[in-house]
């Protein structure tokens, strides 16, 4: 019954490493987002994906990467991690003509 | 730029009304939100008002919108310990765009 779900839950690893965190919805919706809540629990978009196209591209470094292989899928992918980009990253989906999104349950990364 | 305000933290005794505040500076929002976000768990969705409604009642929870002061509140009628969680204002400031507030963090005294 899940309806947006986020793997893993918790990510730990070291400073200059490759990762990817996972989201899928099976909503059926058509909109698909990535946000990154810092320490003080602000939530700040990173991306959106709209039936494959990017829609909004927030200024993120460019090694953070958004791939959606199909509709109900958007991965986020972190290349050379740094102690900064700790923090809880959310998967949401929205569907159009609607305005209420609904959020995964967050991905924990931590960088050591 | 688009912004969104809100105190961090609120506490109040287990059965008074919690009252938390949140203010915003685009006046074209069509849509404003309240957000929970309980301990380990993702953003759930508890109201949102329309920008031509004043006033929202659903069950315990009481949305009031000030669109001229662009200012929101969320009202919680006795508070229970279960409500313990950080809430989040958000606004839409264009189709695809969402801003959340920092997030208010409501602790429950005895």
């Amino acid at each position: 019954d899940t309806a947006v779900s986020q793997t893993p839950k918790y990510l730990v690893t070291q400073m200059g490493n490759d990762k990817s965190i996972k989201c899928e919805q099976n909503l059926g919706h058509d909109t698909m987002y990535w946000y990154k809540q810092d320490s003080k629990k602000f939530l700040k978009i990173m991306f959106s994906y709209n039936n494959k196209e990017l829609i909004i591209n927030e200024t993120v470094p460019n090694r953070f990467s958004p791939k959606s292989p199909d509709k109900a899928h958007l991965n986020l992918h972190i290349n050379s991690l740094e102690l900064g980009d700790s923090a809880v990253y959310f998967c949401a989906s929205r569907p159009d003509g609607d305005n209420e999104q609904f959020f995964g349950p967050g991905t924990r990364l931590t960088v050591l | 730029g688009e912004d969104v305000e809100q105190s961090l933290f609120l506490s109040v005794r287990e059965g008074d009304s919690s009252v938390i505040n949140c203010t915003y500076t685009d006046s074209s929002s069509t849509y404003l939100y309240w957000y929970k976000q309980e301990p380990g768990a993702g953003l759930q969705l508890l109201t949102y008002i329309f920008s031509n409604m004043d006033m929202k009642q659903d069950q315990r929870l009481t949305v009031l919108l000030n669109k001229k002061d662009k200012h929101l509140s969320l009202r919680i009628a006795d508070t229970q310990t279960g409500d313990s969680a950080i809430y989040f204002c958000a606004e839409i400031s264009s189709a695809s765009k969402i801003i959340f507030g920092s997030g208010t963090r409501l602790s429950i005294r005895p």
